[in-house]
C-alpha cells in the first residue's frame, strides 16, 4: 500500500479560487515534497517541508504539516488556468537514510476561465 | 536544453522483445532512479543507484534490469516485455552524499510511453 494518499482524487475550480489538497501518511517522515504533473510530463518539484516544520510559503502556495496526524495540506491561492496539473505529495521516511521518495495517487486539479 | 532526458520519448513494442530505456543528466548528481507510472496511480520506484558502483532495487524491480555505465547515464532494460508492462517511465536525479539523512529534491526528466502490444 502507498505511503501517501491524496484527498481528493480531483478538484474542479474556477480562476481566482484558492485549490486545497491533502496528503495523509502512514510511517513517521523526514520530509514531506509536493510536486506537480503537467499532462503526461514529468514532475516538477514545488516545495519541501521538513519534520520539524509546521508551514512554508513559496510563491502562491501554501504548505502546512502536521506531523500529529500525519497529514499535510497544500494551498494554492488565486489559482490560474496554467494551475491545471496532477500535484503528488512524496515523503522520505525518518528511517530511510538514503532519502527515498514515496509517492501518493496524486491530485488531478483542473482550473478554469 | 534540459537537465535530464529520457530517450526514446515514446517506443511501441511487442511481447517478448527486449527494450532499453536511456536517461542521461546534466546536474552531476550522484544518485539516479527509474519509475514506472500507470494511470490514475503514483510513481512506484523500479531501481536507484547512489553512485556509479552502486546500484538497488526498488519497489517493483521484477522483469526490469538496470546499469549505471557513468554516473550521467542510466539505462533501464526490460529484457522480455509483457503487456502489463505499458506505462509511462520516469527517470530522476538527486544530489546528496552518502548516508547523510535528508532532504533531497528529485529531479525528472520528460518521461517516456511505452507500450507493449
Amino acid at each position: 500500500s502507498q505511503q501517501g494518499e491524496e484527498d481528493p482524487q480531483a478538484l474542479s475550480i474556477q480562476e481566482g479560487e484558492n485549490a486545497t489538497m491533502n496528503c495523509s501518511y502512514k510511517t513517521s517522515i523526514n520530509n514531506l515534497q509536493w510536486y506537480r504533473q503537467n499532462s503526461g510530463r514529468g514532475l516538477v518539484h514545488l516545495i519541501l517541508i521538513r519534520s520539524n516544520e509546521r508551514e512554508k510559503h513559496s510563491g502562491r502556495l501554501r504548505v502546512t504539516l502536521d506531523t500529529s496526524k500525519k497529514s499535510s495540506s497544500l494551498l494554492i491561492t488565486a489559482s490560474r488556468a496554467a494551475d491545471t496539473a496532477s500535484y503528488f505529495c512524496a515523503t522520505v521516511l525518518a528511517t530511510d537514510s538514503w532519502g527515498k521518495l514515496q509517492f501518493g495517487a496524486g491530485t488531478q486539479v483542473v482550473v478554469t476561465p | 536544453d534540459a537537465d535530464v532526458t529520457q530517450t526514446p520519448r515514446n517506443r511501441i513494442t511487442k511481447t517478448g522483445k527486449r527494450i532499453m530505456l536511456e536517461c542521461s543528466q546534466t546536474k552531476g548528481h550522484d544518485r539516479m532512479y527509474w519509475y514506472r507510472q500507470d494511470p490514475g496511480l503514483g510513481l512506484r520506484l523500479i531501481y536507484y543507484s547512489f553512485d556509479v558502483k552502486d546500484i538497488n532495487k526498488g519497489e517493483i524491480s521484477d522483469g526490469y534490469s538496470v546499469s549505471r555505465q557513468a554516473q550521467a547515464k542510466f539505462s533501464l532494460s526490460l529484457e522480455s516485455a509483457i503487456p502489463n508492462q505499458t506505462a509511462l517511465y520516469f527517470c530522476a536525479t538527486s544530489g546528496r552524499g552518502q548516508g547523510v539523512v535528508g532532504t533531497d529534491t528529485q529531479y525528472f526528466g520528460p518521461g517516456t510511453r511505452l507500450t507493449v502490444l
